[in-house]
């Protein structure tokens, strides 16, 4: 019954190192997202595509970056990891809203990185 | 401008007795509002959602939510406290605004007593 699937749990990686973080859903939704979430700040919007190939930024894109190469794969960046970025990554992915309101968010189970 | 506000980051009950978690919301248009939970380790899931039809909106697990547009306010609510309950909430907002923006409230992390 997985939904949306992201492939690491835990990660451990070093200053300067490239990560990629990997988010894949099987429910064929146009929408997909990257959410940072850490204590007392909620979940904040790292970038979001609304298509294949298609990016746009969120509240929080510095030092990020992401790739949609297929409907159903959305994959998060970090070119150069900083300590700063140690957090909970979420993915999301959601049908393209309607004109009665937002559609469901569908999360995955969530990328803990820690940066040494 | 939007934003949403929940009063309480942390909220304590006994098993069997009401719960009440508070969000207070801004939002310049008519917003869709949701309740998540977040158990340990695992990722979001919907527990309910308003989109402008009945202001009292009934979801899984026994959790109901009323929007008071008077007041700006979403209040989830549990009659009774199961232990399983415990787990962090987050109301959200999505505006409609030529593209959908959605706004995350902090959390309410809910501790059940036995």
């Amino acid at each position: 019954d997985v939904k949306v699937t992201q492939s690491s749990r835990y990660l451990v990686k070093r200053t300067g190192e490239k990560v990629f973080l990997e988010c894949v859903q099987d429910m064929d939704h146009e929408n997909m997202f990257w959410y940072r979430q850490d204590p007392g700040l909620g979940l904040r919007l790292i970038y979001f595509s609304y298509d294949v190939k298609m990016k746009e930024k969120g509240d929080i894109p510095e030092g990020y970056s992401v790739s949609r190469e297929k409907k159903e794969r959305f994959s998060l960046i970090l070119e150069s990891a900083s300590t700063n970025q140690t957090s909970m990554y979420l993915c999301a992915s959601s049908l393209r809203g309607t004109v009665s309101g937002a559609n469901v968010l569908t999360f995955g189970a969530g990328s803990r990185l820690t940066v040494l | 401008a939007q934003s949403v506000t929940q009063l309480d980051s942390h909220v304590s009950v006994s098993e069997g007795t009401p719960v009440l978690l508070r969000c207070n919301y801004s939002s310049s248009y008519s917003p869709s509002l949701f309740w998540y939970v977040q158990h340990p380790n695992k990722g979001l899931q919907l527990l309910l959602k308003y989109t402008s039809a009945a202001t009292l909106v009934k979801g899984i697990n026994g959790f109901e939510a009323e929007f008071k547009k008077s007041e700006t306010s979403f209040h989830l609510t549990k009659p009774s406290a199961h232990m399983s309950d415990a787990a962090e909430y987050f109301c959200v907002v999505t505006t409609n605004t030529g593209g959908f923006k959605t706004i995350f409230g902090a959390g309410t992390r809910l501790f059940v007593k036995a």
